[in-house]
């Protein structure tokens, strides 16, 4: 089975930071990625799918991109309402595999 | 509007069984995959399966297989996730998804405790 291994799995940032989150497939998935944003005792939510599309509603300053095994998840300036945990996942065939997930707080 | 109303918390007992429940609504039940993810507490999200209540298909995470059983009953357009001997180790929250590829619609959650 494909593992999702998500680097890193903390950081902290300023407000206002550029903050990149990486996620690798261990084998080739194409364009089958998602990411998801979960606020600390709340249900996960879909940022992205298709590796780079934006879901409807969420903010211009996420980003995603990458294809094959390699993928990016960018806040391009960090504020403070995106205190959460983020997770990838792949989903071109079962078993739709999430990363580890990346911690992400405001110092 | 798309919703997926998930039951309440339950409490049980070590080797009692259990069966939590996800109720679509607001879309064609049938023509669309449900997931179940765990989430146990502090932890990160782990995929279990999926059914298509359509046909029933259903796939299991390795992980899962044989510990879960998931099954749907598309005439009340609700999905389910149960368990024959509850263990310790599965207290944590379940979430149900509606998979549009991705998990675009979430259930509220199930909240499991399981302790003697």
């Amino acid at each position: 089975d494909i593992q999702m291994t998500q680097s890193p799995s903390s950081l902290s940032a300023s407000v206002g930071d550029r903050v990149t989150i990486t996620c690798r497939a261990s084998q080739g998935i194409g364009n089958y990625l998602a990411w998801y944003q979960q606020k600390p005792g709340k249900v996960p939510k879909l940022l992205i799918y298709a590796a780079s599309t934006l879901q409807s509603g969420v903010p211009s300053r996420f980003s995603g991109s990458g294809s094959g095994t390699d993928f990016t998840l960018t806040i391009s300036s960090l504020q403070p309402e995106d205190v959460a945990t983020y997770y990838c996942q792949k989903y071109n065939s079962a078993p739709l595999t999430f990363g580890g997930g990346t911690k992400v707080e405001i110092k | 509007e798309v919703q997926l109303v998930q039951s309440g918390a339950e409490v049980k007992k070590p080797g009692e069984s259990l069966k939590i429940s996800c109720k679509g609504s607001g879309y064609s039940f049938t023509s669309y995959w449900i997931g179940w993810v765990r989430q146990m507490p502090g932890k990160g999200l782990e995929w279990m399966g999926i059914i298509y209540p359509g046909d029933s298909d259903t796939r299991y995470s390795p992980s899962f297989q044989g510990q879960v059983t998931i099954s749907a009953d598309k005439s009340i357009s609700t999905a389910y996730l149960q368990w024959s001997s509850l263990k310790a180790s599965d207290t944590a929250m379940y979430y149900c998804a509606r998979r549009f590829g991705e998990f675009d619609y979430w259930g509220q959650g199930t909240l499991v405790t399981v302790s003697s």
